[in-house]
């Protein structure tokens, strides 16, 4: 069965805090892996990542891949209030259907 | 269009009765998919179009459940004869290629 799994599951911080957030999954078929960022409204696209050990950067926010032992992470440095919220990783699968499945997300709450 | 709009945003009915949710992708993309999100967890898969073919509905819990996409565009997630297990937020999602974008859901709350 696919299944991804992200930990921690909810993290308190400061804001100016870095924090690491993880994803490992066991699938087959493998496409891609997604991070989406969840407030109160529609996931959000942040990164998609294909290839291992090549870092995605956006402002504040990266992420790498790592193919051979099934993870990846989630970097945000200098965290700020605005960066609340519920972050997904999804593994975008092939198998003749396609579809995501996705882990159950990590609750980030940065404290002022 | 801009981004994936679904409607209603909000829909409060009672047991046995029937719903139609609707999504509405961004223009050009070929992809529909279907997710249902219960508090707390990952959104899952129910089904996915091609076009206005319907290429997996493996994630659909039963045959209450149905999806059409007449015209390649526009999507309708039907549920028949509603239970209070249905209560979810139902999300739409469309790709053109890249990455899936969501839209904002149907909140379903069956009474």
């Amino acid at each position: 069965e696919d299944k991804v799994v992200q930990s921690p599951l909810s993290l308190v911080v400061h804001e100016g805090d870095t924090v690491t957030l993880n994803c490992s999954y066991e699938v087959t078929n493998f496409r891609s892996l997604l991070w989406y960022k969840q407030e109160k409204k529609a996931p959000t696209f942040l990164f998609m990542l294909t290839s291992s050990g090549i870092e995605k950067k956006s402002g504040r926010l990266s992420s790498i891949l790592d193919k051979k032992e099934l993870f990846s992470i989630l970097n945000i440095t200098a965290t700020q209030t605005g960066d609340s919220a519920v972050y997904l990783c999804a593994v975008f699968i092939i198998q003749g259907a396609q579809k995501l499945v996705f882990g159950q997300g990590t609750r980030l709450t940065i404290n002022p | 269009g801009a981004g994936v709009s679904q409607s209603p945003r909000y829909k409060v009915t009672k047991r046995g009765q029937d719903v139609a949710l609707r999504c509405d992708p961004i223009s050009g993309h070929v992809s529909l998919y279907w997710y249902r999100q219960a508090l707390g967890q990952g959104p899952e898969f129910l089904t996915y179009f091609n076009y206005e073919a319907q290429q997996d509905k493996s994630g659909l819990p039963n045959d209450r459940f149905s999806a059409e996409r007449p015209e390649g565009s526009i999507s309708t997630l039907t549920i028949q004869r509603t239970e209070q297990r249905d209560s979810a937020m139902y999300r739409c999602a469309s790709r053109g290629g890249g990455p899936q974008y969501f839209g904002p859901g149907t909140r379903l709350t069956v009474l």
